[in-house]
């Protein structure tokens, strides 16, 4: 069965606070992970990992997967209260027809 | 502009009555998905079509439906057997296969049982 595990599932740090979030992964013919940030309604696409190594990076937030050992981290540092949202790392699976999402970490960036 | 509307917004249901949630994209795709998502959780799969006239059930299929008579609308009926139905729904499109950031989300549905 496919599988996407987050880690930890919530998260309450302080304003400049550096944090990593973490997404396991099992799936059958793995071709790309994503990481969404939902603060609302909808989530908003952050980015998309293929390859194992390569540093995907947007202002303050960085992601990196390794595909030998299955996960991914998404890395946030000198968190704003803004950055406060559920984040969601998701795969797509069965020839990219769905994605399947692990069940998101709640950050909460207190000032 | 183009995008993925949900209606409504809100919704009060009462226990025994089913409720059908809109769905509506004008971004000619052939993939449209249902999510549902409980507070502070990911999002579970309902039901996803990948052309009209055709869908599948997803990981949470029981007690919904769905309909894909036309390729922009893809309702979804909560029916009196869904024993949990409170939760926030959320439609998605796709032009094809999944990849990174060619899904587009509507805005949501909350639904409340009372």
């Amino acid at each position: 069965e496919d599988k996407v595990v987050q880690s930890p599932l919530s998260l309450v740090v302080h304003e400049g606070d550096t944090v990593t979030l973490n997404c396991s992964y099992e799936v059958t013919n793995f071709r790309s992970l994503l990481w969404y940030k939902q603060e609302k309604k909808a989530p908003t696409f952050l980015f998309m990992l293929t390859s194992s190594g390569i540093e995907k990076k947007s202002g303050r937030l960085s992601s990196i997967l390794d595909k030998k050992e299955l996960f991914s981290i998404l890395n946030i540092t000198a968190t704003q209260t803004g950055d406060s949202a559920i984040y969601l790392c998701a795969v797509p699976i069965q020839g990219a027809q769905k994605l399947v999402f692990g069940q998101g970490t709640r950050l909460t960036i207190n000032p | 502009d183009g995008g993925i509307t949900q209606s409504p917004k809100y919704l009060f249901r009462k226990e025994g009555q089913n409720v059908t949630l809109s769905c509506e994209q004008n971004l000619n795709h052939d993939a449209m998905y249902w999510y549902r998502q409980d507070p502070g959780q990911g999002l579970r799969l309902i039901y996803y079509s990948q052309i009209v006239n055709d869908f599948q059930k997803g990981d949470i299929a029981e007690g919904y439906s769905v309909s894909r008579e036309k390729k922009e609308s893809f309702p979804l009926t909560v029916t009196s057997a869904q024993k949990n139905p409170t939760a926030f729904y959320l439609c998605a499109s796709n032009p094809g296969s999944v990849q990174g950031n060619t899904i587009y989300f509507g805005e949501g549905s909350w639904l409340t049982v009372v």
